[in-house]
């Protein structure tokens, strides 16, 4: 079945540092790949997204781009705030499959002053 | 638009018995996943329904665990018995659907603590 692995938490920056949070993926057929992000005390909430090889997703300064080679979808900033403290959490939908939802475990980021 | 509504928020029950948790998705929406967030995990997809339909449940334990989308529109899902380890955020998550529209809308949850 399809799965998501991300990289082992919890991660602790201080601010304007470089962020990178790593996440493979395997599916059994084309999956679209997100990044959702969850806030202290907030739902879960879209963060990025792709849907095709290569493309790239961003928002808020984040980027991930979908790299079907490696099956990867790597979560970048190029500078933190305190504000992006949170948990974010990959998955992909299996569109051969009505869209399937797969997560992953989660990464929870702190980000010192 | 009014997002994901979801009752109740929070729940506490005894073992062996029975709850239920309702969900409203967005207007519109299609597809609908109800999900169990353990603390410190990802959320485990439970069951998605596509409209009426049931995408996947393969990780429903459908001896105390079930759901139902009338409609197409509100779902429930119910618990009964419940266990222990049952104990968990339940989530419920809508989408349009469709190859390029599968990311989802979360409703606040509502957890649920089995004593």
């Amino acid at each position: 079945g399809d799965s998501v692995t991300q990289m082992e938490g919890p991660v602790t920056l201080s601010e304007e540092a470089f962020l990178t949070i790593n996440c493979t993926y395997t599916a059994t057929g084309y999956p679209s790949l997100f990044w959702y992000v969850q806030y202290p005390g907030e739902g879960l909430q879209l963060l990025l997204k792709a849907t095709k090889a290569d493309d790239k997703g961003s928002n808020k300064g984040f980027e991930a781009t979908y790299r079907k080679e490696t099956t990867s979808f790597h979560l970048e900033k190029g500078s933190v705030q305190v504000s992006d403290s949170a948990v974010y959490f990959c998955a992909l939908s299996d569109r051969t499959n009505a869209g399937k939802s797969t997560f992953g475990d989660g990464t929870t980021l702190t980000v010192k002053p | 638009e009014a997002g994901v509504a979801q009752s109740p928020r929070y729940k506490i029950i005894e073992k062996r018995q029975s709850v239920a948790f309702w969900c409203n998705p967005i207007s519109g929406h299609a597809t609908l996943y109800w999900y169990q967030q353990i603390l410190g995990q990802g959320p485990k997809l439970l069951i998605q329904f596509q409209n009426n339909g049931v995408v996947d449940d393969s990780q429903l334990p459908k001896d105390r665990f079930s759901a139902e989308r009338l409609k197409g529109v509100d779902s429930t899902l119910k618990i009964q018995p419940a266990k222990l380890e049952d104990s968990a955020v339940y989530l419920c998550a809508s989408s349009l659907g469709g190859p390029r529209n599968y990311e989802q809308y979360f409703g606040p949850g509502t957890r649920l603590t089995v004593t």
